[in-house]
């Protein structure tokens, strides 16, 4: 089954704790993305990537890192969390960056700092 | 004025009749357009690409006006299970040359019995 899963679905965590959410996809994407989602925010992206070892900043970067060393993977990393960085984030998908191309999002994590 | 905006609503709609609603964007180089469609807390999905003729996908139709920069969903025959909120979703190029997606906040729509 064509899929992107992320892990953990649900992590609480207090500030400064390093952690980290895993990605995957199984449908040999090229093109994937990090996103937080806020209420009365919408849907903001943090990072994204093109392709292996190629990454690139969103809207919202700040406080964030990720990797692209395998194409199927696409870890976000918090080095040290905060309060502020409390959401619901969604991992996504696509074949191409292209314009006609959809987006598959993994089921989100909802992550809590204390 | 925001890449893309949306009334959020809630579009509180009784069951059969029809509801509409409409997203506008502010770039105007804007490539592709498309609604997506959330469950609460769940992830969006794509519900449809909405095409410069318009387009139809059974109870549903998308509509795009370049000209006044903004794009429609109208839902006909509305059915409880449409309840969601639904995602306007606009992509556009950076000024490196790269594609990106722009999310609207969503209208939330409600099907009453």
């Amino acid at each position: 089954e064509a899929q992107v899963t992320q892990n953990p679905r649900y992590l609480i965590t207090v500030t400064g704790k390093k952690l980290t959410v895993t990605c995957s996809q199984n449908m040999n994407h090229e093109y994937m993305s990090w996103y937080r989602q806020d209420p009365g925010l919408g849907l903001r992206q943090i990072y994204y990537s093109m392709n292996v070892e190629v990454t690139d900043k969103g809207d919202v970067p700040e406080g964030y890192k990720v990797s692209r060393k395998e194409k199927r993977n696409f870890p976000l990393i918090l080095e040290s969390p905060s309060p502020n960085q409390t959401s619901l984030y969604f991992c996504a998908s696509s074949f191409y960056q292209g314009n006609t191309d959809t987006q598959y999002f993994g089921p989100g994590t909802r992550l809590t700092v204390l | 004025r925001k890449e893309v905006e949306q009334d959020p609503g809630p579009f509180n709609v009784p069951e059969g009749a029809t509801v509409a609603f409409n997203c506008t964007y502010s770039n105007s180089a804007s490539q592709s357009f498309f609604w997506y469609r959330q469950d609460c807390r769940k992830e969006p999905k794509l519900l449809m690409s909405v095409y410069s003729s318009g387009n139809e996908d059974g109870r549903f139709t998308a509509q795009l006006n370049r000209a006044s920069q903004y794009i429609s969903l109208l839902i006909r025959d509305s059915k409880l299970s449409d309840s969601a909120t639904y995602l306007c979703v606009v992509n556009q190029r950076t000024f490196y040359g790269n594609n990106r997606l722009a999310f609207g906040k969503g209208n939330q729509v409600v099907v009453i019995p």
